[in-house]
């Protein structure tokens, strides 16, 4: 079993709807959760990061956490053609400096 | 201010030649990251500098991999005796700490390996 899953895809929304991106992770010590976009040929964007159990939004993006159930999700509204791209959860047990990512959730968005 | 600058952008060398990637972090980020994507792959942990304490060498794939931080900043990614299996981009993070707080991680462009 990897330390951080993702469902790897493809995820194919149209334009307009919301896309709902999971993540599970193993290791119940982990403290950090962030949600990383990254476009095809280009390395890794920070789009959300979260902390505590619960729900946090930032415009379009609401990062939603449960450590009981160890699962890391994001939703994107409204969903556009530029929101395509991969989507990596990445997990850090804080002070440990090591993070570790998952292998992504490729996510089209079509007109 | 700048964000985390890599070279070269590109690298193409011959199966056998060592190579050094260079990471410059973003000003003030105590903690550097090096990482390792292969096309269609995830990120692959190679190895964490956090302040002046030993790093982390964990995810280095061999003994011809190393890295070293000069002076808390810039840092090196040496691959000795390179072999095709090291074609990759190859990609460098900082963050301001490891603590609870300020250890989101922001990548650099990445330095794309080709090994012939």
């Amino acid at each position: 079993q990897k330390e951080v899953e993702q469902n790897s895809g493809p995820l194919s929304v149209p334009e307009g709807a919301i896309a709902s991106l999971n993540c599970t992770y193993s290791d119940r010590g982990s403290q950090s959760f962030f949600w990383y976009r990254q476009y095809s040929g280009k390395s890794p964007e920070l789009i959300m990061f979260i902390y505590s159990n619960g729900d946090k939004e930032d415009g379009r993006f609401t990062a939603q956490l449960n450590k009981a159930s160890q699962y890391v999700s994001l939703l994107i509204r409204d969903s556009q053609p530029s929101d395509s791209a991969t989507y990596l959860c990445a997990v850090i047990r804080t002070n440990a400096g090591k993070s570790t990512f998952g292998d992504g959730t490729t996510l089209t968005v079509k007109p | 201010g700048a964000g985390v600058s890599q070279s070269p952008s590109n690298k193409v060398t011959e199966k056998g030649k060592d190579v050094e990637l260079r990471c410059d972090p973003i000003s003030g980020h105590t903690a550097l990251y090096w990482y390792r994507q292969s096309l269609g792959q995830g990120l692959e942990f190679l190895i964490y500098f956090q302040g002046n304490s030993a790093p982390d060498k964990s995810g280095l794939p061999s003994d011809r991999f190393s890295a070293e931080r000069t002076g808390g900043s810039v840092s090196t990614l040496t691959i000795q005796r390179t072999q095709q299996e090291d074609s990759a981009v190859y990609l460098c993070a900082s963050s301001f700490g490891t603590g609870f707080l300020g250890n989101e991680q922001f990548f650099g462009p990445g330095t794309r390996l080709t090994v012939l």
